[in-house]
């Protein structure tokens, strides 16, 4: 069973411009969850996804990100503009859609490196 | 709010020796889980082993175990008999019931050498 997978693996874009970080979540995982980290801080949540719906956007850090999930498969995360604050790295995790409440494991992919210049 | 500490410096351990790795939390919540995950070189977040807070005994994956003291809100991983495959960065994270996103802690970075 393949993993999570994200595209790119590393994105170096100059500031003003605009990436689109790609997430596939493992197959039937109806959960997908957005984190980030920033170089020498905690792994933060940014939003959760039950399959197409929003369930918590409330990490999104303002409103130069984006992220959708057409079709409750894939997600994209886009960040227009990007600035340089923006330098991280961006991780996906999925889980399936079982309310083990606190249980509930996320596994997560390898991330995409972003470097805002 | 959730809160994870990870305070250790980065470890060097030496090959088949056991080693700690400090996880401690606070939460009001009196449900919760606690997680360990290890990121290797190659980037990858790799799932360990999971403690939920009614557990009466401290959970184990293999070499993985966890030190879960909860009236001192710690929650230790111990890996025994080390490996240089462990050398990684470990990340503590904690969910709590109600709430789907995970906290993380800053992760400590663990160098296993011959």
């Amino acid at each position: 069973e393949a993993g999570v997978t994200q595209f790119p693996s590393h994105s170096v874009i100059e500031k003003g411009q605009t990436v689109t970080l790609r997430c596939d979540p493992i197959s039937g995982h109806d959960n997908l969850y957005w984190y980030r980290r920033v170089m020498g801080k905690e792994i933060k949540f940014l939003l959760h996804f039950v399959k197409e719906s929003k369930q918590d956007e409330s990490g999104m850090p303002n409103n130069r990100f984006l992220a959708e999930r057409t079709g409750g498969t894939y997600s994209t995360l886009k960040v227009q503009p990007a600035e340089l604050e923006d330098s991280g790295v961006y991780f996906c995790a999925s889980s399936p859609l079982e309310d083990l409440g606190e249980q509930e494991t996320q596994y997560f992919g390898p991330g995409t490196r972003l470097l805002v210049l | 709010a959730q809160k994870i500490t990870q305070t250790q410096p980065g470890m060097f351990v030496q090959e088949k020796e056991a080693v700690t790795l400090d996880c401690t939390y606070d939460t009001s919540d009196p449900s919760y889980g606690l997680f360990w995950y290890k990121q290797p070189s190659s980037g990858e977040m790799i799932f360990l082993i999971y403690q939920g807070s009614y557990d009466q005994q401290n959970a184990t994956e293999g070499r993985y175990s966890l030190n879960f003291q909860k009236a001192r809100k710690s929650a230790n991983l111990v890996i025994s008999a080390s490996q240089l495959g462990d050398s990684a960065m470990y990340f503590c994270a904690m969910r709590v019931r109600g709430n789907n996103r995970l906290a993380f802690g800053k992760g400590n970075q663990v160098v296993v050498i011959p």
